[in-house]
């Protein structure tokens, strides 16, 4: 199993260019999830999902957007690139338990820099 | 908004000491998580707990469900065991399906 797949790894924006981050799991999880972790910071939830076809902002949504069109992905897109957006983000994925998330299997993490 | 406060922030061992990093939350919870963060940035998951306590290798996890509190032990810490430790819990107050981080707790084992 590849687990989460996060891609690119690196990526370097210029003031006001758009792209996608693209995660991908193999686990058939129904929870995913898109964080940023500032420097020395927590991680913030931008946006999450419970399944295909259902999407919720989390605390920090501005500036972002995201689909769910399969089981598998849950791509991030960033229009209007800024350099408050300057983040490394993070895919995460989980199936449901209880009342909450079950284990959470994270990506690597996508270090974005916007010039 | 579930509340989930960590302490220390901040804690440097020796090679070989006990570790305690403590996690409250002020909401109740079905199940915490710790996860840890790497120095290369990877993050994993080490427990999720819902009652008692669990242990892998020599970290330990313990949850007082009452008393809303959870502790990370770690025996015989190892300089490999630096890393940042977070405990996160289920926002049940908005979503069950999102999880409240805390800040994290910046572990450092000297050799």
């Amino acid at each position: 199993n590849a687990g989460v797949t996060q891609t690119p790894k690196f990526r370097i924006l210029k003031i006001g260019q758009s792209m996608t981050l693209q995660c991908a799991q193999d686990m058939n999880h129904n929870y995913m999830y898109w964080y940023r972790q500032d420097p020395g910071m927590g991680l913030k939830l931008i946006y999450y999902s419970v399944g295909a076809g259902i999407t919720d902002k989390g605390e920090v949504p501005n500036g972002y957007n995201v689909s769910r069109s399969t089981t598998e992905d849950f791509p991030l897109r960033l229009e209007l690139a800024a350099p408050s957006q300057t983040s490394v983000y993070f895919c995460a994925s989980s199936s449901p338990l209880g009342e909450g998330p079950g284990e959470l299997f994270f990506g690597e993490g996508s270090r974005l820099t916007v010039l | 908004k579930n509340e989930v406060e960590q302490s220390p922030q901040n804690l440097t061992a020796q090679e070989g000491e006990f570790i305690t990093i403590n996690c409250s939350y002020s909401v109740g919870i079905s199940a915490l998580h710790w996860l840890q963060q790497h120095p290369g940035g990877g993050i994993v998951s080490l427990f999720m707990l819902s009652s008692g306590k669990k242990k892998h290798g020599r970290l330990i996890a313990t949850i007082n469900i009452q008393e809303k509190h959870s502790s990370l032990h770690i025996t015989a810490s190892h300089p490999r065991d630096s890393a940042v430790y977070i405990c996160a819990a289920p926002d049940k107050l908005t979503s069950g399906s999102r999880l409240t981080f805390g800040e994290g707790t910046q572990l450092t084992v000297n050799p």
